[in-house]
């Protein structure tokens, strides 16, 4: 298994087009997370699925912001509108139902960049 | 508000020097306390849970305690190779399933 995988790694883009990334899951974790880092702070939660299903939101999250988890396999996160304060990176986390709610697998995350 | 302080921001250490990194906690009900390292450009790797104070840790150099106000992550002997920053983050009552993390310390290890 090569882990948590996301694309792009780097995107580039001008303020309000409109951005989306992907997170490929290792292979039977049933639970996928997003979260958001900006440089020297700690990652921010976002969304949280189990399978297909979107079970928790961040009541911060803007609702130029959504993700999806179709077949509960990959899942894509999309930014409408971009802002340069979206600017970040975009980590995807897996984990399995057998291991503890802490336990996450992270991608190395996808870095936005609003110009 | 739940809040997660870690402290110090950085430390640079020599090598076999050892320390403590400190992660203070104020929250609504603890589920557990989870620490993790972070490579620059890479995503955080997950080292420890803990659940209960008094509950301890230990893997290779390092090894975290848990009170009921905050968790040590001690550095015994530390290498070059130690050299990231190391998160905490808590998972508390009320969440399903997401982890509030702290700002970090960036640990440099000199040989």
């Amino acid at each position: 298994d090569t882990g948590v995988s996301q694309n792009p790694r780097h995107k580039i883009t001008k303020r309000g087009q409109n951005v989306t990334f992907r997170c490929d899951p290792i292979s039977e974790h049933n639970r996928l997370y997003w979260y958001r880092q900006t440089l020297g702070q700690g990652p921010e939660f976002l969304t949280y699925f189990q399978n297909e299903a979107q079970l928790e939101k961040s009541r911060l999250l803007s609702d130029r912001f959504s993700a999806e988890r179709p077949k509960g396999s990959f899942s894509t996160l999309e930014i409408q509108r971009t802002e340069q304060g979206d600017s970040a990176m975009y980590l995807c986390a897996s984990s399995s139902h057998r291991e503890l709610t802490g336990e996450l697998f992270f991608g190395e995350g996808s870095r936005l960049t609003v110009l | 508000e739940d809040q997660v302080t870690q402290s110090p921001e950085a430390l640079r250490l020599q090598e076999g020097e050892s320390s403590s990194l400190n992660c203070s906690y104020t929250v609504s009900g603890l589920r557990g306390l989870f620490w993790y390292r972070q490579d620059p450009g890479k995503g955080p790797e997950f080292l420890f849970t803990l659940y209960s104070a008094g509950e301890e840790k230990e893997k290779e150099r390092l090894k975290a305690t848990l009170t009921k106000k905050e968790s040590f992550l001690h550095i015994t002997a530390p290498k070059p190779e130690d050299s990231a920053t190391y998160l905490c983050a808590v998972h508390v009552s009320g969440s399903a399933r997401q982890l509030t993390f702290g700002s970090g310390t960036q640990l440099t290890v000199l040989p």
